[in-house]
C-alpha cells in the first residue's frame, strides 16, 4: 500500500544533541512538508520542498535543516540550536506543489521528540 | 498570508446531537479551503475540500461544509454525531509563496463527544 513511513515513533533527545526524523514516502510525489504541531498552536510549517534538490523555508526554520537528496525522501534534523524541540512533528506529501489545491496532503503518523 | 481562524477551541456535543465547527479565513480571492480531522497520536485525514464550484461540499464520515464568501466562513457541519467522531478539527487554506504552495492551518478545535 502506498503511504508515508515517519519513524520512529517517539524519539528522546538529550539536550545539545542533533537529531535526525525520517520521512519516507511512496506514493511517488513530487511535494514534500515538515510540520511541528503543540498543543493549542495547531500545525506550523518547518521546512519544504517542491522538487527534488530544492526545499525552502517555512515559517519556523530556525533550529532545523533538511535535506532532498530523493524524490522518496524528506529527513528533518532538529539541531541542538533549536531551543524547545519537544513536540510531535508531521511529515506530508503531495502530488506536486500546484496539486496541494487539488489533492491537498498525504500525512504520515508524526515523531513524538521529546528532549530529556 | 491567507490565513484561517478556528474560534471554538473546545466544543462539547452529545452523541446523535447536531454539529457545526467554525472555520474563517482572510483571503481576497477564492480560496482552496480543506477540512482535516486527527485521532490523538496520529497523522491527520482529510476529510473535503473546496475549491469552485458547488458551495455546499460533501466529506467523508457523513461530514459537509458550507463555503460562504459572504461571511468569509467554511464550516464544516454533521447532523448527527457518533462518540467515533471526537478528535481534533483543522482547517486549512492554500498559500502561495514565492517559494511555492503550502498549507496553513488554524489551531484547530477540539471535539467531545458525551453519551
Amino acid at each position: 500500500d502506498g503511504g508515508i513511513t515517519q519513524s520512529p515513533k517517539y524519539l528522546f533527545r538529550k539536550e545539545g544533541q542533533n537529531v535526525t526524523l525520517s520521512c519516507e514516502q511512496n506514493l511517488n510525489h513530487d511535494a514534500m512538508y515538515w510540520y511541528r504541531q503543540d498543543p493549542g498552536q495547531g500545525l506550523r510549517l518547518i521546512y519544504y520542498s517542491q522538487i527534488v534538490n530544492d526545499f525552502q523555508k517555512g515559517d519556523i526554520a530556525e533550529g532545523y535543516s533538511v535535506s532532498r537528496e530523493k524524490k522518496e525522501s524528506f529527513p528533518l534534523t532538529v539541531t541542538s540550536a533549536q531551543k524547545n524541540p519537544t513536540a510531535f512533528y508531521l511529515c506530508a506529501s503531495s502530488i506536486s506543489g500546484q496539486g496541494v489545491g487539488d489533492y491537498g496532503y498525504t500525512f504520515g503518523s508524526g515523531t513524538r521528540l521529546t528532549v530529556v | 498570508a491567507q490565513s484561517v481562524t478556528q474560534p471554538d477551541i473546545h466544543i462539547t456535543v452529545s452523541e446523535g446531537a447536531s454539529l457545526e465547527l467554525r472555520c474563517n479565513y482572510s483571503y481576497g480571492a477564492t480560496p482552496y479551503l480543506f477540512w482535516y480531522v486527527q485521532s490523538p497520536g496520529q497523522g491527520l485525514q482529510l476529510l473535503l475540500k473546496y475549491f469552485s464550484g458547488d458551495t455546499l461540499v460533501q466529506g467523508i464520515k457523513g461530514f459537509e461544509a458550507e463555503f460562504k464568501r459572504s461571511q468569509s466562513s467554511f464550516n464544516l457541519r454533521k447532523p448527527s454525531v457518533h462518540w467515533s467522531d471526537a478528535a481534533e478539527y483543522f482547517c486549512a487554506v492554500l498559500t502561495l509563496s514565492n517559494s511555492g504552495y503550502a498549507l496553513n492551518f488554524g489551531k484547530g478545535t477540539s471535539l467531545l463527544v458525551t453519551p
